[in-house]
């Protein structure tokens, strides 16, 4: 399973757009790349998955360039209830999950 | 989309007592499950994997007569935490796939918080 680095933590304010960039240098051709929320006391939940380019959901849009050696998740106008930490992943594996340390991301008022 | 739920949601005991912890998945079947464990501030550690119908895979350095596990069907799966102790308190969830997931995707159950006095 390639490895992933997140920032520890972000701070920002309502409204603002947040962009959470993970590395993954040693990407390999049949990864994937998904990305989970998690709020305090609850169990993580899937935000989005990509494999190259651009794809965007209802809640965020996930940036992977040509390289794929990163990935940057962006939440557009962020609210209070987007304080959470947020996991990138990187596999092929259709089952099993090895959650890195995440970003934790603060929205301020 | 899939539901996963855990029973209970909180648990507190005395130690040297089990405790059962069940997950449940409400709209599909899994074959497998994953159980995690998660200490406060820390992310979600990997303890073993659930088969339906077989025994569990356990993740390096997971003690399977401490935490054993049994998928007796296709919607659950159990762990039971034998003689606890307070370092085995945390925040244990457990997680399920389907069958039309993509890649890494799975659905998490609630946690439950497991405190040992």
């Amino acid at each position: 399973l390639a490895k992933t680095t997140q920032p520890i933590s972000m701070d920002s304010y309502e409204g603002q757009e947040v962009n959470i960039t993970c590395s993954h240098n040693n990407i390999a051709t049949n990864d994937y790349i998904t990305w989970y929320q998690q709020f305090p006391s609850q169990g993580p939940r899937f935000i989005i998955q990509g494999y190259k380019t651009k794809v965007t959901n209802e809640v965020a849009s996930l940036f992977i360039p040509a390289d794929r050696k990163s990935s940057t998740l962006s939440l557009p106008r962020v609210s209070l209830s987007d304080t959470a930490v947020y996991y990138c992943l990187v596999g092929d594996d259709r089952d099993k999950i090895i959650f890195g340390k995440g970003t934790r991301l603060h929205i301020l008022p | 989309g899939a539901v996963v739920s855990q029973h209970p949601s909180r648990v507190i005991c005395k130690s040297g007592t089990s405790v059962k912890i069940e997950c449940r998945s409400l709209d599909f079947q899994a074959t497998t499950m994953f159980w995690y464990r998660q200490f406060p501030k820390k992310s979600l550690m990997l303890m073993a994997t659930s088969n339906e119908g077989s025994k569990a895979t356990y993740e390096q350095g997971v003690e399977k007569d401490k935490f054993l596990i049994n998928h007796a069907s296709l919607t659950l799966s159990t762990l039971t935490v034998t003689s606890a102790h307070p370092e085995d308190s945390s925040f244990y969830i457990c997680s399920a796939g389907t069958s039309g997931s993509s890649y890494n995707e799975q659905f998490f159950g609630p946690g439950t918080r497991l405190t040992v006095l």
